[in-house]
């Protein structure tokens, strides 16, 4: 496709369910970045997967989220246990380079525990 | 850490008035980019500047970088209703990744 793509776009879940997150970048674009954002908040950095390389996962807050990325396509975001915290839209983004190219985003999946 | 602070948090404007939304920050950035996000949906880049004292004009959008490279303005004349929504600077640094600021929510008046 021509963008993004994130699904689900809604997510509701019980409070100690494990929810997985997908999102299909652009073709062709090599890094992928997930953030987290809190209602009427800036981009809180998750994980960030550049081509082969090993992805950077020094954003994750706990051992109970997890991605993966397979080549240089989909991108899934997991996370188990979930708690009321957890709550939160989360964005994904593609991007062509690393250099100073923008960030393309998808229109995120808004996670909600109850 | 590199941290990116915006101002004000939140504005609220009469249609035709000017303004301006600032983000600063006691790091260096390379460049540094603006986004605008409207509710539902994920933010769309509207400009990147690089060079320090760089000034970038997007119809009614004015954009500036520090001469230091460590802070940014964004300035709308004339704001329109159109305008509104939640904008972010992001600054890419030593980490791979851009650090976004936490947003002005800017709401535009009829």
């Amino acid at each position: 496709g021509a963008g993004v793509s994130q699904s689900p776009s809604n997510k509701v879940t019980e409070k100690g369910k494990d929810v997985e997150l997908r999102c299909d970048p652009i073709s062709g674009h090599t890094a992928l970045y997930w953030y987290r954002q809190r209602l009427g908040q800036g981009l809180e950095f998750l994980i960030y997967f550049q081509g082969n390389s090993a992805p950077d996962k020094s954003g994750l807050p706990s051992d109970r989220f997890s991605a993966e990325r397979t080549g240089e396509s989909v991108s899934t975001l997991t996370i188990q246990r979930t708690q009321q915290e957890d709550s939160a839209v989360y964005l994904c983004a593609s991007r062509l380079d690393r250099g100073s190219d923008g960030y393309t985003f998808g229109s995120g999946t808004r996670l909600t525990v109850v | 850490t590199q941290l990116l602070e915006q101002s004000p948090q939140f504005l609220s404007i009469q249609e035709g008035e000017n303004l301006t939304v600032y983000c600063n920050s006691s790091s260096v950035f390379s460049s540094l980019q603006w986004y605008r996000q409207e509710p539902g949906e994920g933010p769309v880049l509207l400009v990147t500047v690089v060079t320090g004292g760089e000034v970038k004009k997007l119809k009614r959008l004015t954009f500036q970088f520090g001469d230091a490279r460590k802070d940014s303005s964004l300035h709308i004349t004339a704001a329109q209703p159109g305008d509104t929504g939640l904008y972010l600077c992001a600054g890419a640094g030593s980490a791979r990744q851009l650090t976004f600021g936490s947003g002005t929510q800017l709401t535009v008046l009829p």
